[in-house]
């Protein structure tokens, strides 16, 4: 399967404890693209890469919240002391960007759903 | 925060009837997407149009874009059971700099057809 990919599909976890989730795209994507989703909402964008290097981050990710793409390859995805609001799914995409302007559409993983209880 | 709206929240038709949902955003965009949801696939890139188009069409799918009004609409034809799922808008922004390729996405219209 050469779609995205994300681990892992489900994590539950206890109020204050830390969670990191990878994704890793398709391979020749140059821009990785984080979302939360919750429940009856559309997905909310969170933060994007091109190559390695960290473009956009949304007010949504807070400090506790950090994401990085060593080499350009895959990305981590990480929240500390997480909180019953972080309950959600957390949705990778990947796509191609030129700045000739060419294609955007995106190529979305499963998800992550992650529980805080 | 949401860019679009959706409009209807929820729709349940038959099969092979048509179904026809509707986004209205409120910014100046690059493009606007088409997505679907479902339980089993996750979300799957339909169609994308630019805001120098008007209309496109993709198989059964026609979508149409009113930049005037910042609205689009997509058009399923001769729907089927498998069609069941939600449908989201998303608007691509940005000229250059670093909004390129970011999207946002509507709240979705939830598609439910009826063997």
């Amino acid at each position: 399967d050469t779609g995205v990919s994300q681990d892992p599909r489900h994590k539950i976890t206890k109020r204050g404890q830390n969670v990191t989730f990878r994704c890793d795209p398709i391979s020749e994507h140059n821009r990785l693209y984080w979302y939360r989703q919750t429940l009856g909402q559309g997905p909310e964008f969170l933060t994007y890469f091109q190559n390695e290097a960290q473009l956009e981050k949304s007010r949504l990710l807070s400090d506790r919240f950090s994401a990085e793409r060593p080499k350009g390859s895959f990305s981590t995805l990480e929240i500390q002391r997480t909180e019953q609001g972080d309950s959600a799914m957390y949705l990778c995409a990947s796509s191609l960007g030129r700045s000739s302007g060419s294609r955007y559409e995106q190529y979305f993983g499963p998800g992550t759903r992650l529980t805080v209880t | 925060s949401q860019q679009g709206e959706e409009d209807p929240q929820a729709l349940s038709i038959q099969e092979g009837e048509n179904a026809t949902m509707n986004c209205s955003y409120k910014t100046s965009i690059n493009n606007l997407q088409w997505y679907r949801q479902n339980s089993g696939r996750g979300l799957v890139h339909l169609i994308l149009i630019r805001s120098n188009e008007r209309e496109k069409h993709s198989g059964r799918l026609r979508v149409t874009l009113d930049t005037s009004k910042k609205s689009s609409s997509l058009l399923i034809t001769a729907s089927r059971a498998a069609d069941t799922a939600s449908y989201f808008c998303a608007t691509g922004h940005g000229a250059g700099g670093t909004s390129y390729g970011k999207l946002t996405f509507g709240q979705g219209t939830i598609l439910t057809v009826h063997p």
